[in-house]
């Protein structure tokens, strides 16, 4: 595709509920990140894919978020049980590879709100 | 963990004059990442660099890894510049990007 989509755009959820948000990266990116951004805070890194594998889930919150990549593909993260606290925008970026050296391309966000 | 800050927090300024935001981080890198948040969200990656200085348009970006410091500067700044800029750093040691808090620019007319 042209660039990184994410949607939904906005959700709106329930204390309690769960919701699941998803990411479509460029086509041919390997690498895929989550990041979240509470309102007046700086970008934190949730979790990172290579291909359908994602070494390393110490940056999720808690155990209630999950993620997971289907190929080098979309990508959802599902958080369980959602508190007033996990309101945030939550971005998705791709890159060519996981390289450090590579350009990510941000999506434009979802905006989750927990009522 | 790396410590990246940027300074300053807020900044405003009148079109046409040169800005320069500064960003700071703690530990070795990779690379050092200038981003640009527009109100609404979405961000716009503007330069990504390892070392010396990079140049497009009116905003340039540069790198002393030895101080571990990097300016980001805008020439002949106008209102539609106005914007969040982050730093972000990738390397020393962590998976994704370890982001500054951001700079919010106001370019008044």
């Amino acid at each position: 595709g042209a660039g990184v989509s994410q949607s939904p755009s906005n959700k709106v959820t329930e204390k309690g509920k769960d919701v699941e948000l998803r990411c479509d990266p460029i086509s041919g990116h390997t690498a895929l990140y989550w990041y979240r951004q509470r309102l007046g805070q700086g970008l934190e890194f949730l979790i990172y894919f290579q291909g359908n594998s994602a070494p390393d889930k110490s940056g999720l919150p808690s155990d209630r978020f999950s993620a997971e990549r289907t190929g080098e593909s979309v990508s959802t993260l599902t958080i369980q049980r959602t508190q007033q606290e996990d309101s945030a925008v939550y971005l998705c970026a791709s890159s060519l590879d996981v390289a450090e050296y590579n350009e990510q391309f941000f999506g434009p966000g979802t905006r989750l709100t927990v009522l | 963990k790396n410590e990246v800050e940027q300074s300053p927090q807020n900044l405003t300024a009148q079109e046409g004059e040169f800005i320069t935001i500064n960003c700071s981080y703690s530990v070795g890198i990779s690379a050092l990442h200038w981003l640009q948040q527009h109100p609404g969200g979405g961000i716009v990656s503007l330069f990504m660099l390892s070392s010396g200085k990079k140049k497009h348009g009116r905003l340039i970006a540069t790198i002393n890894i030895q101080e571990k410091h990097s300016s980001l500067h805008i020439t002949a700044s106008h209102p539609r510049d106005s914007a969040v800029y982050i730093c972000a750093v990738s390397g020393g040691g962590a998976d994704g990007l370890t982001f500054g808090k951001g700079t919010h620019l106001i370019i008044q007319p």
